[in-house]
């Protein structure tokens, strides 16, 4: 069964940092372009970053360039996103996904930054 | 940046009904990279159309997308109870991969 899970959400307060992983079964994280989406409570989809399939190509929304960090282990088929200097607005739900085209998405985890 | 518009914001319908949502970026979107997604309450999206007008696997045959440069439509032909929901357009073609604010589908 192919799928991605989630994890590492949690309550942080500002300026704390956070580390998201997404474990893929049936599916090689390190083959395919592996994106990462958030959605604030209450509101609409946000796309956030991209790492391309070769992983030489990261692309990221102007408002985490230089804060979050895209990344990918191999030999653990998984997906991460390192979130660093976290602002009240980058609470949300996060979600993984796959190639675009491929409508392959996880679950999301939920991230709040309050203090 | 690449922003999409999608109107109508709310769309009031009822089963039976043919729905026709519209998404207009504000400049060309590369290859017709656009993408449209259904989102109910608590759930991930889920991938209806990419490439603008081919349907993901799964998706009923009432569900059509058309469009090419800055105009996309995404069309559902007759209206099922269970399309009540949310969808979003997004543009692939050119970083950052935006998506439209999103047109609520509600019954009428």
């Amino acid at each position: 069964q192919v799928q991605l899970v989630e994890s590492g959400g949690g309550v942080v307060q500002p300026g704390g940092s956070l580390r998201l992983s997404c474990a893929a079964s049936g599916f090689t994280v390190s083959s395919n372009g592996m994106h990462w989406v958030r959605q604030a409570p209450g509101k609409g989809l946000e796309w956030v970053t991209v790492i391309s399939s070769d992983g030489s190509t990261k692309y990221y929304v102007d408002s985490v360039k230089g804060r979050f960090t895209i990344s990918r282990d191999s030999s653990q088929n998984t997906l991460y996103l390192q979130m660093n200097s976290l602002r009240t607005e980058d609470t949300a739900v996060y979600y993984c996904t796959g190639p675009i085209a491929e409508g392959l998405w996880g679950q999301g985890t939920l991230v709040t930054v309050s203090s | 940046e690449i922003v999409l518009t999608q109107s109508p914001g709310t769309l009031s319908l009822s089963p039976g009904e043919r729905a026709t949502l519209s998404c207009r970026a504000s400049q060309t979107v590369w290859s017709s990279r656009l993408a449209w997604f259904q989102q109910k309450p608590g759930q991930a999206p889920r991938l209806l159309i990419y490439g603008a007008s081919s349907r993901a696997t799964g998706i009923p045959d009432r569900f059509s997308g058309s469009g090419s440069g800055t105009d996309f439509t995404l069309t559902i032909s007759r209206l099922e109870p269970e399309d009540f929901a949310v969808y979003y357009c997004q543009q692939y073609g050119n970083s950052p991969y935006t998506f439209g604010r999103g047109t609520k589908l509600e019954i009428k």
